[in-house]
C-alpha cells in the first residue's frame, strides 16, 4: 500500500523559511516523479512543484519559483520542500503526491504564514 | 503557459442524473489529461488520466473522453456519495496546472 506522510508544516511569519518533508513507502520511490500540489483554506488546488525520479529535473509553479527547492533522498524514499520568503498568500495545506498526475497523496501538512 | 478551465462551475443534480463536466484547454495537450475527485474535508482522488482511462478501483459510472483542447468527465448515474468538486489536470508539461474546479452537489 503506497503511504505518504508529510512533516515540517507549522506558523511562520512572512519571510521566514520552512521545509517539508514527506517520507514515502510502499513503491520503488526512485522510479517515480513527485509532486507538492497546495490548497488555501476554501480554494482549489493548485500545482507548487515537481521534481523527476533521479532528480534530475524540477519543475516550479511561477508564484513559487526563486523562492522554493524541490529536492529528493531516494536512499531514505523521503521528498522535500524547502520554502523561503515565504508570503501570506503561502499559506495552504501542503499535498505530497506521486508521479505527476497524482495516483497518490499524503494527508497533507497546514502551513500558514501570518505575522 | 496553457490554461484550463472547466464549467460549470458549480451544478446542482438529482441522484440517477447524468452529469457532464467540461474541461478546456488554451492548447492542444493531447490526452495528457487526468480528473480527480475532493470530497469535502478529504484528499484529493485520482478518478482517470490520459483523458479515459479510469484509475483501479473507480466506479463505472465514471467515464471521460476527450483530446487536444476538449476533454469531459461524465458521471451516468449521480449517486450521493459524489457530492464532491472535481478538477482535471493537465501534465503534457509543465506548468501541471488545475483546473478551478466544479462543485457538484445533489438536487
Amino acid at each position: 500500500e503506497v503511504q505518504l506522510l508529510e512533516s515540517g508544516g507549522g506558523l511562520v511569519q512572512p519571510g521566514e523559511s520552512l521545509r517539508l518533508s514527506c517520507a514515502a513507502s510502499g513503491f520503488t520511490f526512485s522510479s517515480y516523479a513527485m509532486t507538492w500540489v497546495r490548497q488555501a483554506p476554501g480554494k482549489g488546488l493548485e500545482w507548487v512543484s515537481s521534481i523527476s525520479g533521479g532528480g534530475g529535473n524540477t519543475y516550479f509553479a511561477d508564484s513559487v519559483k526563486g523562492r522554493f527547492t524541490i529536492s529528493r533522498d531516494n536512499s531514505k524514499n523521503t521528498l522535500f520542500l524547502q520554502m523561503n520568503s515565504l508570503r501570506a498568500e503561502d499559506t495552504a495545506v501542503y499535498y505530497c503526491a506521486k508521479d505527476l498526475h497524482p495516483t497518490a497523496w499524503g494527508q497533507g501538512s497546514l502551513v500558514t504564514v501570518s505575522s | 503557459d496553457i490554461q484550463m478551465t472547466q464549467s460549470p462551475s458549480s451544478l446542482s443534480a438529482s441522484v440517477g442524473d447524468r452529469v457532464t463536466i467540461t474541461c478546456r484547454a488554451s492548447q492542444g495537450i493531447s490526452d495528457y489529461l487526468a480528473w480527480y475527485q475532493q470530497k469535502p474535508g478529504k484528499v484529493p482522488k485520482l478518478l482517470i488520466y490520459a483523458a479515459s482511462t479510469s484509475q483501479s478501483g473507480v466506479p463505472s459510472r465514471f467515464s471521460g473522453s476527450g483530446s487536444g483542447t476538449d476533454f469531459t468527465l461524465t458521471i451516468s448515474s449521480l449517486q450521493p456519495e459524489d457530492v464532491a468538486t472535481y478538477y482535471c489536470q493537465k501534465y503534457n508539461s509543465a506548468p501541471f496546472t488545475f483546473g478551478p474546479g466544479t462543485k457538484v452537489d445533489i438536487k
